[in-house]
């Protein structure tokens, strides 16, 4: 598959470690983010999604944490296995009279078996 | 059901060429949008739809024209392919039109333009 990506950060941990990545955010006004995970030469796949009147959401093996004070969200990945391998984008979503989903750049987490 | 289909999967066009390329999606999905994606960026948006007979722009629309006659298509065009627009191609459906709930997202269509 295509490689998308070349030059993102990069997160390499320990299978069965925990992973952590973060996100810095644009704007104040954005009320609800979104995780993805992108797998090489595949489109974006939703992981877990938070609004903005929250600090924290779990799912399976996941949490999202979101400091508004900072503009900071992250992802946190428990017991990391190799399938968890792949890109992985923050997004926020505004509404400027329309609604937008704007995505970060991307950090390219490596599972080490 | 398909989910979000994308054609085609690989174009190489030349500077100046026109093209469309299409994206349809079989969930009844009100919203749909497309993304652009560069080697090292994240998705760029580049359209948005909330329903039939509406369209709006995104991030990086110059270039680029959208229709939505239909629920179900949302066909990119390219008017004058230029050397800058060579990426990869993403079209996204959501059912919530408020930029909510979760996208699905196409398998993308390579663009080359020469």
């Amino acid at each position: 598959g295509e490689s998308v990506g070349l030059h993102l950060p990069t997160l390499s941990v320990q299978e069965g470690d925990n992973s952590i990545i973060n996100c810095a955010y644009s704007n104040s006004a954005s009320d609800y983010f979104i995780w993805y995970k992108q797998e090489s030469g595949k489109g974006p796949q939703f992981i877990i999604d938070i609004r903005s009147n929250m600090d924290k959401r779990q799912g399976q093996r996941v949490t999202v944490l979101l400091n508004k004070t900072v503009k900071h969200l992250s992802l946190q990945i428990a017991a990391t296995q190799p399938g968890d391998s792949a890109v992985y984008f923050c997004a926020e979503t505004l509404n400027t009279g329309g609604f937008k989903t704007i995505f970060g750049a991307g950090t390219r987490l490596f599972v080490k078996a | 059901n398909a989910g979000v289909t994308q054609t085609p999967k690989f174009q190489v066009l030349k500077t100046g060429q026109s093209m469309t390329l299409q994206c349809a999606q079989d969930m009844n999905h009100e919203y749909m949008s497309w993304y652009r994606q560069d080697p090292g960026m994240g998705l760029r948006l580049i359209h948005y739809s909330v329903g039939a007979g509406i369209t709006d722009q995104g991030e990086v629309p110059n270039g680029y024209n959208v229709s939505r006659s239909t629920t179900e298509d949302f066909p990119l065009r390219l008017l004058s392919a230029a050397p800058s627009q060579t990426s990869v191609y993403f079209c996204a459906s959501s059912y919530p039109t408020g930029g909510e709930g979760e996208q699905f997202f196409g398998p993308g269509t390579r663009l080359t333009v020469l």
